[in-house]
């Protein structure tokens, strides 16, 4: 089956740029997706992209796709201790029937 | 306009008994999916649904597990005869009839805890 990989931990320092790294194998994903999860509650929506889109920018949220390589990035400017949680990328191909989530990368803000 | 709401929060049972799992999706939502997050583990996808109708249980287990989405009330995910391989976060997500690849809206999660 399809499969969506993430490093597992990323701690940086209040103040500097985090990247979350994301490799998937599906060639015919149509939309990726990050999420966040706080402890003990749901994901939250952060950005999606569309997969003919090469680069997205919401304030300090940068997501850039290489198609080619089937790479996902999220870059999050002036990282702050609110920014500690997991990370999640997804995909999907089936136009939104079935995602696919990574394992989840737990960002660490160190003061 | 409510988020997608899930019911209970948290659900505590013995192996043996049954476990319902229920989820309101936002308002005008017709799509509702089911994933499983096992401690320290993504989302697996379990189950699509639209109004009285199953569209995708591939991520389904073979036994014991059920979900429906009636033409009205929530949609209900249902463990029989739990195991304490069943203890894990459920959540449910929703997403509109239209513009369906953009997202999906996620609940907060029911955490079953299987004694």
């Amino acid at each position: 089956g399809e499969d969506v990989e993430q490093s597992l931990f990323l701690s940086v320092r209040e103040g500097d740029s985090s990247v979350i790294n994301c490799t998937y194998t599906d060639s015919s994903s149509t939309y990726l997706y990050w999420y966040k999860q706080e402890p003990g509650a749901g994901l939250q929506l952060l950005t999606y992209i569309f997969s003919n889109m090469d680069m997205k920018q919401d304030q300090r949220l940068t997501v850039l796709l290489n198609k080619k390589d089937k790479h996902l990035s999220l870059r999050i400017a002036d990282t702050q201790t609110g920014d500690s949680a997991i990370y999640f990328c997804a995909e999907t191909a089936n136009y939104g029937q079935n995602f696919v989530f990574g394992p989840g990368t737990r960002l660490s803000v160190l003061p | 306009n409510a988020g997608v709401m899930q019911n209970p929060r948290h659900l505590v049972r013995r192996r043996g008994q049954e476990a319902r799992l229920r989820c309101s999706p936002m308002k005008g939502h017709s799509h509702v999916y089911w994933y499983r997050q096992l401690p320290e583990e993504g989302l697996k996808f379990m189950v699509y649904l639209q109004k009285e109708n199953i569209i995708d249980e591939s991520g389904m287990p073979k036994e014991r597990f059920s979900a429906e989405f009636p033409k009205e009330g929530p949609s209900i995910l249902r463990i029989q005869q739990v195991v304490r391989g069943d203890s894990a976060a459920y959540f449910c997500a929703s997403s509109p009839p239209d513009r369906v690849e953009e997202t999906q809206y996620f609940g907060p999660g029911t955490r079953l805890l299987v004694l």
